[in-house]
């Protein structure tokens, strides 16, 4: 299975824009990107993913390179609701092995 | 509303004995999988299942079992062989079809205690 690389963690200021990065350079052409992220004592929510292309949602912006080995999740606004531990994951089209990573740990900063 | 229930949310077993957590959904969802989380640490895949009748091991079996005789449930059994069984336990979901561009679902976890 890829792999996925995240800092460990990642701290910014309340309302303003915060981007955590995601490595993963050994991607497969049928892999799509995730992001989860996980409040304190609660199961993992889902954020966003895409493919190839960058997406926006109501959460969140994916930003991903042209040759797909890294990706950015962007908080427009941050606020001191989106601290949390923030998981990049691959799912691979046919296989539905889902498998995380240790993800960044977001601290928010009022 | 649609969702995962897990139940307890917290469990408390004496050392040697077995449990079973529970792991219920109402999405019609085909694939269910089991993850434990260790303070400070991801998410381990335990056990995963694509279809009724159908499981497959995760990075991390050794000490649980799992069924899935209905798609609506999947419970995981912490056996007497686990080692180290104290730990957050989450279940989540996620539709078969087209499985990787969809969102999984997680239940709110069981915080399971061995004494």
């Amino acid at each position: 299975d890829a792999k996925t690389t995240q800092p460990n963690s990642m701290e910014s200021n309340e309302e303003e824009p915060v981007h955590l990065p995601c490595n993963h350079s050994t991607i497969s052409g049928t892999d799509y990107i995730h992001w989860y992220r996980q409040l304190p004592s609660q199961g993992p929510e889902y954020v966003i993913h895409g493919l190839t292309s960058n997406v926006n949602n109501r959460m969140a912006s994916l930003a991903i390179a042209e040759d797909r080995k890294s990706s950015t999740l962007i908080l427009h606004r941050a606020t001191l609701r989106d601290a949390a531990v923030y998981y990049c994951i691959l799912r691979r089209f046919g296989n539905e092995k889902l498998t995380f990573g240790t993800g960044t740990r977001l601290t928010i900063i009022p | 509303d649609g969702g995962i229930t897990q139940s307890p949310k917290y469990l408390f077993r004496k050392e040697g004995q077995n449990v079973t957590l529970s792991c219920e959904q109402n999405l019609n969802h085909d694939a269910m999988y089991w993850y434990r989380q260790d303070p400070g640490q991801g998410l381990r895949l335990i056990y995963y299942s694509q279809i009724v009748n159908d499981f497959q091991k995760g990075d991390i079996a050794e000490g649980y079992s799992v069924s899935r005789e209905k798609k609506e449930s999947f419970p995981l059994t912490v056996t007497s062989a686990q080692k180290n069984p104290t730990a957050f336990y989450l279940c989540a979901s996620s539709t078969e079809t087209q499985g990787a561009a969809r969102e999984a679902f997680f239940g709110q976890g069981t915080r399971l205690t061995v004494v």
